[in-house]
């Protein structure tokens, strides 16, 4: 089962704007991660934010995570069409696998 | 080097055909993990490999799902008797090894089709 949610579910904006997914969880982790999901691709690591961070910044890309409300936040910031994909954050606690969010579409128009 | 790769990219069967999903990690890559995405969601866990151990199969849906790692490399999965509502994106993912910032490494994925 899904470890949680995603929103919005979709995300539509100009190029050059802001971009703010959220994602919450439910059971405890060892870290978070943010990847993204081209249509018809493999998924691709964006980023990797541990339990005991609480921001992270990558490029153009920053990640917050609260443990205490068990939610993180992506911001892709000055957007490009080149964006637009689908955005999944990703739990690892004490099981090897990750528990996956359901997802962001966005969409960045030129 | 190469990415995980998986193939065939794209498997139409038939109800109660038999089907076998092929996955070639990152030369080096100890753990590999099977995911299947079903359309518009996130994927969702099936089996865990270190090397050539099953360590956790608790994401497998049902008996007619096996997935093998017989030479801790290449690995198969391999679904028997298959419905409709196995129609999905099979990904899978490698990973260097077992380590606390457990990055994964995903394939282009396997889209089954199931008529």
């Amino acid at each position: 089962s899904q470890q949680g949610e995603e929103d919005p579910q979709a995300l539509s904006i100009q190029e050059g704007e802001n971009a703010t997914m959220n994602c919450s969880y439910k059971t405890s982790i060892n870290n978070l991660q943010w990847y993204r999901q081209n249509s018809g691709r493999g998924l691709v690591h964006l980023i990797l934010i541990r339990s005991n961070e609480r921001e992270k910044h990558s490029g153009r890309l920053r990640v917050t995570l609260d443990t205490s409300k068990k939610s993180s936040s992506l911001l892709i910031t000055a957007s490009r069409a080149a964006d637009t994909a689908s955005y999944f954050c990703a739990t690892s606690g004490s099981a090897r696998q990750l528990t996956f969010g359901s997802g962001t579409q966005l969409t960045v128009l030129p | 080097g190469a990415g995980v790769s998986q193939s065939p990219r794209y498997k139409v069967a038939k109800r109660g055909q038999d089907v076998a999903l092929r996955c070639d990690p990152i030369s080096g890559h100890v753990s590999l993990f099977w995911y299947q995405q079903a359309l518009g969601q996130g994927p969702e866990f099936l089996t865990y490999f270190q090397n050539e151990a099953q360590l956790d199969k608790s994401g497998l849906p049902s008996d007619r799902f096996f997935a093998e790692r017989p030479e801790g490399s290449v690995s198969t999965l391999k679904i028997q008797r298959t419905q409709q509502e196995d129609s999905a994106v099979y990904l899978c993912a490698s990973s260097l090894a077992i380590v606390k910032d457990n990055e994964q490494f995903f394939g282009p994925g396997t889209r089954l089709t199931v008529l």
